[in-house]
């Protein structure tokens, strides 16, 4: 069965430090790659999403990935990071095959002012 | 153009009684998912559903839940004779295709099971 893992389940950085949450999957096919990101008392929201192309994806708020397929690999980064930037990360991966969006359990992220 | 809404926010039930959870998809959205959400354990997997078919409910348990899109309303997730161990948060998402687009969710509901 496919799975994600998402290897750190609790960061702490300060404000401007750099971000990098790594992700990985388990599936050799076409995958639909995903990071979702939930704020305090929130829905999650779509942060980027690879379809195909570019391995270097751009999202909202200056988060990027980059997939590597080699590695089963999607790693979150953002250069430089807010205190609004505290939330739960999620990955998430949809095979070429299969109907239904597999999650990671997710990376709790604490900026400190 | 609304998003995806579910209802309630926060459903309280006693063990024994049966809890039903709605979601509207986006509009133009005739796919749905329903996910669960417990602390440290991330979302997942319930139910897949188009309108008025389930695509992949291999994630649903086998007794007591129960799921279905019909060609008219929302979506209804159906938990029959709650238990304790089905407080949890449960998401619905939407999406456009079945393929290659991502999913939008909800609020979320709540269910606390006392």
């Amino acid at each position: 069965a496919q799975s994600v893992s998402q290897h750190n389940h609790h960061v702490i950085l300060s404000e401007a430090a750099s971000l990098e949450l790594g992700c990985n999957y388990s599936y050799g096919g076409t995958v639909n790659l995903f990071w979702y990101v939930q704020y305090p008392g929130q829905h999650l929201q779509l942060l980027l999403k690879y379809f195909s192309g570019d391995p270097l994806v751009k999202g909202i708020k200056g988060f990027e990935a980059e997939f590597i397929k080699s590695k089963f690999s999607f790693n979150l980064r953002k250069p430089s990071v807010q205190w609004s930037d505290t939330a739960e990360y999620f990955c998430a991966v949809k095979v070429d095959r299969d109907d239904k969006i597999i999650f990671g359990k997710g990376t709790r992220l604490h900026i400190l002012p | 153009n609304a998003g995806v809404m579910q209802n309630p926010r926060h459903l309280v039930r006693r063990r024994g009684q049966e809890a039903r959870l709605r979601c509207s998809p986006m509009k133009g959205h005739s796919h749905v998912y329903w996910y669960r959400q417990l602390p440290e354990e991330g979302l997942k997997f319930m139910v897949y559903l188009q309108k008025e078919n389930i695509i992949d409910e291999s994630g649903m348990p086998k007794e007591r839940f129960s799921a279905e899109f019909p060609k008219e309303g929302p979506s209804i997730l159906r938990i029959q004779q709650v238990v304790r161990g089905d407080s949890a948060a449960y998401f619905c998402a939407s999406s456009l295709n079945r393929v290659r687009t991502e999913a939008f969710f909800g609020q979320g509901t709540r269910l606390t099971v006392v």
